[in-house]
């Protein structure tokens, strides 16, 4: 079962563009909402993470976008670099009684290209 | 703080042998998990512990694996009987606390043949 679904699987933007990742989630009891970025032969590393509390949230050039009633997050990566470039992950946990142990999405891959 | 630390990074074997990774977390991070990732997908949660205390393990893990945080430092997790379905990427985190960020390691290929 499939909780948290992502797309695109693949984007290809423009230097200075903006960059939009979008992601579902099935489970209610969620309650932590992380985006990691991935280049290859690398862990994931955390970019920004929302508390279902808050509908944005914003962090340099990346911005989360979250709608609760919809179920559905977002990441936005505003004027966006070559060294962007990597794979993204969405992912959802439950902090409270789930022990925060993380779902991801099947993950976008970002070209930036100049 | 030199990060999440795993080894080895590269591992191959041939299917039937038994494999052990190990995981060494930030110094004071009292959490420690294991992932598993295959080629094209995302993590998928195997197991975690708090401090020694294995918590909770995945469906994922079958009877041929097992993990282990002796002292609640570094973590050991154990594959017996290879079989060809378990190549895939294992990744490790810790965080200090349950409401703290996971912090990834690099992350131990295995390749079975």
């Amino acid at each position: 079962q499939q909780q948290v679904k992502q797309s695109p699987q693949s984007l290809i933007v423009q230097k200075g563009g903006i960059s939009i990742i979008n992601c579902a989630y099935e489970n209610t009891a969620f309650d932590y909402f992380p985006w990691y970025q991935q280049f290859p032969g690398k862990g994931p590393a955390l970019l920004i993470a929302i508390r279902p509390d808050v509908s944005e949230k914003k962090e340099g050039r990346f911005t989360i976008s979250f709608n609760k009633s919809a179920k559905q997050f977002s990441l936005h990566i505003m004027d966006s670099q070559p060294g962007d470039s990597a794979t993204y992950f969405c992912a959802a946990s439950m902090i409270t009684g789930g022990g925060n142990k993380l779902t991801f999405g099947t993950g976008t891959q970002l070209k930036v290209e100049l | 703080d030199t990060g999440v630390s795993q080894d080895p990074r590269h591992k191959i074997t041939k299917r039937g042998q038994n494999v052990t990774f190990r995981c060494d977390p930030i110094s004071e991070h009292n959490r420690l998990y294991w992932y598993r990732q295959t080629l094209g997908q995302g993590p998928e949660f195997l197991t975690y512990f708090q401090n020694e205390a294995q918590l909770e393990k995945s469906r994922l893990l079958s009877d041929r694996f097992s993990a282990e945080r002796p002292k609640g430092s570094f973590s050991t997790l154990e594959i017996q009987r290879t079989e060809q379905g378990d190549s895939a990427m294992y990744l490790c985190a810790s965080s200090k606390g349950l409401n703290n960020e996971q912090f990834f390691g690099p992350g131990t290929r295995l390749t079975v043949l």
